[in-house]
């Protein structure tokens, strides 16, 4: 199984803030990466697919960017509805298909 | 309109099965390259993928839950039905349906559903 593993699992910071979460994956899976964000008590929402391809609705501040092993997802100036939990997914090898466990963003 | 939708019982006794259902509407699997699959999440843990079935019928486990879970569809009620045999306290959380294609994420999801596993 591929092995997803994120960086930092929690992450203090401010309203405006800038601020980046890796996920390193324990094989190359080219671009197969999603990043989710989930507010408490509400399902994951689809940020982010194939590495860099922003969904629809999802604000500008949000992307994403890498390829094989490394990832990253960056917001540019975090907004108060930002404070959530994100996960990586990987989709490139299956089954399983798997998750990282979690970053979770607070307000600093 | 996609929609997806879990049901089943709020509470299961250890040894028991425990039977989810998803009902969705929106869009067909049986188009080609569509998936629905069962991802669960324990309380303030991570996200756990348990199970696929794509347009074709064919059918895949985490192979850690394999000899527990079964995927099935009822197209003409359009539902995803999985069921977990041997249920343990481990197993409480929230179960939540989820929809791909093939080489792609979940694009939807389901509210998911509480699970509590408790004598």
């Amino acid at each position: 199984a591929i092995q997803l593993t994120q960086s930092p699992s929690s992450l203090s910071a401010s309203v405006g803030d800038r601020v980046t979460i890796t996920c390193r994956t324990s094989q190359d899976i080219s671009i197969a990466l999603a990043w989710y964000q989930q507010k408490p008590g509400k399902p994951p929402k689809l940020l982010i697919s194939d590495a860099s391809s922003l969904q629809n609705g999802v604000p500008s501040r949000f992307s994403g960017s890498g390829s094989g092993t490394e990832f990253t997802l960056t917001i540019s100036s975090l907004q108060p509805g930002d404070f959530a939990d994100y996960f990586c997914q990987q989709f490139d090898s299956y089954p399983p298909i798997t998750f990282g466990q979690g970053t979770r963003l607070e307000i600093k | 309109q996609v929609t997806l939708r879990e049901s089943g019982p709020a509470l299961v006794k250890p040894t028991q099965t425990l039977t989810l259902t998803c009902t969705f509407s929106g869009f067909s699997l049986s188009t080609n390259g569509m998936c629905l699959s069962w991802v669960r999440q324990p309380p303030g843990k991570a996200l756990e993928w348990l199970a696929l079935i794509d347009w074709d019928d064919d059918k895949f486990y985490t192979p850690s839950l394999k000899t527990r879970l079964t995927i099935s569809r009822d197209t003409s009620n359009d539902q995803v039905v999985l069921t977990m045999t041997h249920m343990d306290s481990v197993d409480t959380g929230t179960y939540f349906c989820a929809r791909m294609r093939t080489g792609s994420a979940f694009d939807v999801w389901g509210q998911g559903t509480m699970v509590t596993v408790s004598s």
